[in-house]
């Protein structure tokens, strides 16, 4: 079974600032998802990968294999982007998800 | 943009009545799952379906609930005699391929009481 641990589970920042989320899981996967969950609960996919980097905007994600860890990178942040930021792993038919990272950020 | 939609938004029941929860998915997605999320924790997974068939499912997911694909736009699950633990937010998704990328709907806020 594939356990998925996130790093912080809160954090706060001021606007500009350089954000770090951080996942690890147990199991080899095929592929790991970044999603975003707003105060209202919606559900919002930001980038699905299986290996190196993808970048969207202002997000970054990362990943390496071999040490089954994954990175969220926000640059610039800003207060819209105060939500809780959640790693999952697919798994067959499934996705596993962490519990999440609630990040703030201040103007 | 094409969405996954859900109905209703907020449910409220009594304890021992039958829900269903209601999801319309992508049109041209293959592939529908069923997750819910209680107050405070982390997504589970509670099912996924392919080809008008259960593909897996989790130990949550035990003989109360059910899903079904009744015509080819909604995607249903039901809740046949309801328990305090089940409420949570429930939320579908729906996904193109086998593990690709899921596009969740808004959820359903169900409430038992």
């Amino acid at each position: 079974k594939n356990e998925v641990e996130q790093s912080p589970q809160n954090l706060t920042a001021q606007e500009g600032e350089f954000i770090t989320i951080n996942c690890s899981y147990s199991v080899g996967i095929s592929a790991l998802h970044w999603l975003q969950q707003h105060p209202g609960g919606g559900i919002v996919s930001l980038f699905m990968l299986s290996s190196g980097k993808k970048k969207h905007g202002r997000l970054i994600a990362t990943i390496n294999i071999q040490e089954k860890h994954s990175s969220l990178h926000i640059t610039a942040s800003h207060p819209r982007d105060s939500a809780v930021y959640i790693c999952a792993v697919g798994d067959t038919d499934k996705l596993i998800f962490g519990t999440g990272t609630r990040l703030q950020v201040f103007p | 943009e094409p969405e996954v939609t859900q109905t209703p938004s907020h449910q409220v029941t009594q304890m021992g009545q039958e829900v269903i929860l209601r999801c319309v998915p992508i049109s041209n997605h293959l592939y529908f799952y069923w997750y819910r999320q209680i107050l405070g924790q982390k997504v589970e997974f509670l099912v996924s379906f392919y080809n008008n068939e259960i593909s897996e499912k989790s130990e949550i997911f035990d003989d109360q609930f059910s899903v079904e694909r009744p015509d080819g736009s909604n995607f249903t699950l039901k809740i046949r005699s309801t328990k305090l633990e089940d409420s949570a937010m429930y939320f579908c998704a729906s996904s193109e391929v086998r593990g690709g990328e899921q596009y969740f709907g808004p959820g359903t806020r169900l409430t038992v009481t």
